[in-house]
């Protein structure tokens, strides 16, 4: 039968290599966001965050890079490893007045390290 | 490192069932969330749960769904009367702070026959 589904898109890379994983996020008005990692058969691993008012954030090998103007973050990894392999998706958290936060996942991309 | 645990970690169950699933949240978190993820899909927020009580939940989170924290460690989502649709992987999670740096659990995929 048909199955029903995303088809995330795919990254591969060489060990080694920088990879760059973008997301495009939905609402203007978000102002923290989060990087995930999920590797088959486990649930998602924080790697990441970054507040709307920086454009850039650093991490251990991570790179998190914010662009308000057209919504768009991106994750780079430097020196890539096969133990990177995994679906790598980010969340949008939207505050409202009230203070009630809306979580928004992103779709994720595949990332497939070849040795 | 601290962990969110979860079990069972595969439960099956008939339509119509209802059926718990326990999650143990890291000690000293404060918040603590039910995701899910229907296959090959995004996760999907369910609830968030702060203080003994719902502080959020989603359209998803029906009459059907509540949870509990029964005790100082223990964390549950019951599902009453399961559909073929709630067939998913839950994931359970805990914060310090809310909606920040949070740890999942590795999931109980629920596959409802």
């Amino acid at each position: 039968g048909e199955s029903v589904g995303l088809h995330l898109p795919t990254l591969s890379v060489q060990e080694g290599d920088n990879s760059i994983i973008n997301c495009a996020y939905s609402n203007s008005a978000s102002d923290y966001f989060i990087w995930y990692k999920q590797e088959s058969g486990k649930g998602p691993q924080f790697i990441i965050d970054i507040r709307s008012n920086m454009d850039k954030r650093q991490g251990q090998r991570v790179t998190v890079l914010l662009n308000k103007t057209v919504k768009h973050l991106s994750l780079q990894i430097a020196a890539t490893q096969p133990g990177d392999s995994a679906v790598y998706f980010c969340a949008e958290i939207l505050t409202n007045s009230g203070g009630y936060q809306k979580v928004t996942f992103g779709t994720g991309t595949k990332l497939q390290v070849i040795p | 490192e601290p962990e969110v645990t979860q079990t069972p970690s595969h439960q099956v169950t008939q339509m119509g069932q209802e059926v718990i699933l326990r999650c143990v949240p890291i000690s000293n978190h404060l918040y603590f969330y039910w995701y899910r993820q229907i296959l090959g899909q995004k996760v999907e927020f369910l609830v968030s749960f702060y203080n003994n009580e719902i502080s959020e939940k989603s359209e998803i989170f029906d009459d059907q769904f509540s949870v509990e924290r029964p005790d100082g460690s223990n964390f549950t989502l019951k599902i009453r009367s399961t559909k073929l649709e709630d067939s998913a992987m839950y994931f359970c999670a805990s914060s310090v702070v809310v909606n920040e740096k949070l740890f999942f659990g590795s999931g109980t995929q629920l596959s409802v026959l």
